[in-house]
């Protein structure tokens, strides 16, 4: 059963780049990894999807080494805005879909 | 516009009594999705379906049941047998359930009064 390992809490300073990474040891072949973004009350907001190595979009860049044991959610630039929770998703096989600890972001001025 | 919609917003019911909130989505999506969020924790997942008059429970089915009767729709019903019921609902949907990402609507607030 794939489980995942994030900080419970970061902080930044707008303008400065953030990397969030997450443990996910036990992921299977077949499985993807996946970044959303939550606001208070709000439903998580996809962020990022990757397999292996580097993804970018106009958003985020996600990091995976060769084993595929963790990955990084990297933010540049970061803005107040961005103070959310960042929640890392992994496939397991056995159907069941869990979502990390989530890491809260603050972003101060 | 496509997308996953849940109502209602803000829900409040007493003690004992029986109460479904609902889920409907026009993305054409296969699998449903319902979780739960207690203030200031992550999500955990109540029921999914992958097709339709198909469901699997999650991590916390207990006290909650599901239907799927239509592609489009995933009620939730929170039953009285439901020791805590007071927390955030959100539902989602994804093309299959091993396809990520999902889509999620903008959640129910229910209060046990």
């Amino acid at each position: 059963l794939a489980k995942t390992t994030q900080p419970i809490s970061m902080d930044s300073y707008e303008g400065q780049e953030v990397n969030i990474t997450c443990s996910h040891n036990n992921i299977a072949t077949n499985d993807y990894i996946t970044w959303y973004q939550q606001f208070p009350s709000q439903g998580p907001r996809f962020i990022i999807q990757g397999y292996k190595t580097k993804v970018t979009n106009e958003v985020a860049s996600l990091f995976i080494p060769a084993d595929r044991k963790s990955s990084t959610l990297s933010l540049p630039r970061v803005s107040l805005s961005d103070t959310a929770v960042y929640y890392c998703l992994v496939g397991d096989n056995t159907d069941k879909l869990i979502f990390g600890t989530g890491t809260r972001l603050q972003v101060f001025p | 516009d496509g997308g996953i919609t849940q109502s209602p917003k803000y829900l409040f019911r007493k003690e004992g009594q029986n109460v479904t909130l609902s889920c409907e989505q026009n993305l054409n999506h296969d699998a449903m999705y319902w979780y739960r969020q207690d203030p200031g924790q992550g999500l955990r997942l109540i029921y999914y379906s992958q097709i339709v008059n198909d469901f699997q429970k999650g991590d916390i089915a207990e006290g909650y049941s599901v239907s799927r009767e239509k592609k489009e729709s995933f009620p939730l019903t929170v039953t009285s047998a439901q020791k805590n019921p007071t927390a955030f609902y959100l539902c989602a949907s994804s093309f299959d359930h091993l396809t990520y990402g999902y889509t999620f609507g903008s959640g129910t607030r229910l209060t046990v009064v």
